[in-house]
């Protein structure tokens, strides 16, 4: 069984950048990717990206190309997502997942960007 | 980008009564490796989602057998046989064979 935990929540100024963080355990980090999956307020899911924690190669979705950066940390089996330039729609919930095929769910951070 | 719909979005169901879910999307989901990667989540309400069935048809490790999941190509089905208090919550669809991976809107499950 794989465990996924977040760093808390964070109350970030518009224009500012929030890095969240997600600590794996349970299995071997660097055996499958990882993705970051946000969900707005009462609104559905929307997927950001994809981190391969064994070569640190991460692909993003377009709407989020140039605001958002993944990396990673094998020695503390570590990953992180740092999104820049925030807006006030970048409010939500932000997951980290383990598994090509989404296996498991890290608990969620909540980001809220104030004007 | 493929783009996933759902329907109903909204579902009162009564206890014990077997309720359907379907998912189009808006091109085949089948991978150039055989594979469909057709994923489906539930979330509970204040809860993560949570993975329920993958590629089509195969049930996560600790879901119910009242859960099941069909379909081919771009049309999609999940079904609970007999739904309980505890499957109150959203599912989604998501398709995982083609980058940027999108998912559906979303259907809510309550109880009339």
């Amino acid at each position: 069984q794989v465990q996924l935990v977040q760093s808390g929540a964070e109350v970030k100024k518009a224009g500012a950048s929030v890095k969240v963080s997600c600590v794996a355990s349970g299995h071997t980090f660097t055996t499958d990717y990882m993705h970051w999956v946000r969900q707005a307020p009462g609104q559905g899911l929307e997927w950001m990206g994809i981190i391969n924690p064994s070569s640190s190669r991460a692909s993003y979705a377009q709407n989020f190309q140039g605001r958002v950066t993944m990396t990673r940390d094998t020695s503390t089996a570590t990953i992180y997502m740092e999104l820049s330039s925030l807006r006030s729609d970048d409010t939500a919930i932000y997951y980290c997942i383990w598994g090509r095929y989404f296996d498991y769910w890290g608990q969620g951070t909540l980001v809220i960007v104030s004007s | 980008d493929v783009v996933m719909t759902q329907s109903p979005l909204s579902l009162p169901v009564t206890l014990g009564q077997p309720a359907s879910i379907s998912c189009r999307s808006s091109q085949s989901l089948v991978h150039s490796d055989g594979n469909t990667y057709l994923i489906w989540f539930q979330q509970r309400p204040g809860q993560s989602p949570r993975r329920l069935i993958h590629t089509v048809s195969n049930r996560d490790s600790g879901v119910p057998d009242r859960f099941s999941g069909s379909g081919s190509g771009t049309e999609f089905t999940l079904k609970i046989s007999r739904v309980e208090s505890e499957d109150v919550g959203v599912y989604y669809c998501m398709q995982a064979t083609y980058w940027p991976f999108t998912f559906g809107p979303g259907t809510k499950v309550d109880i009339k």
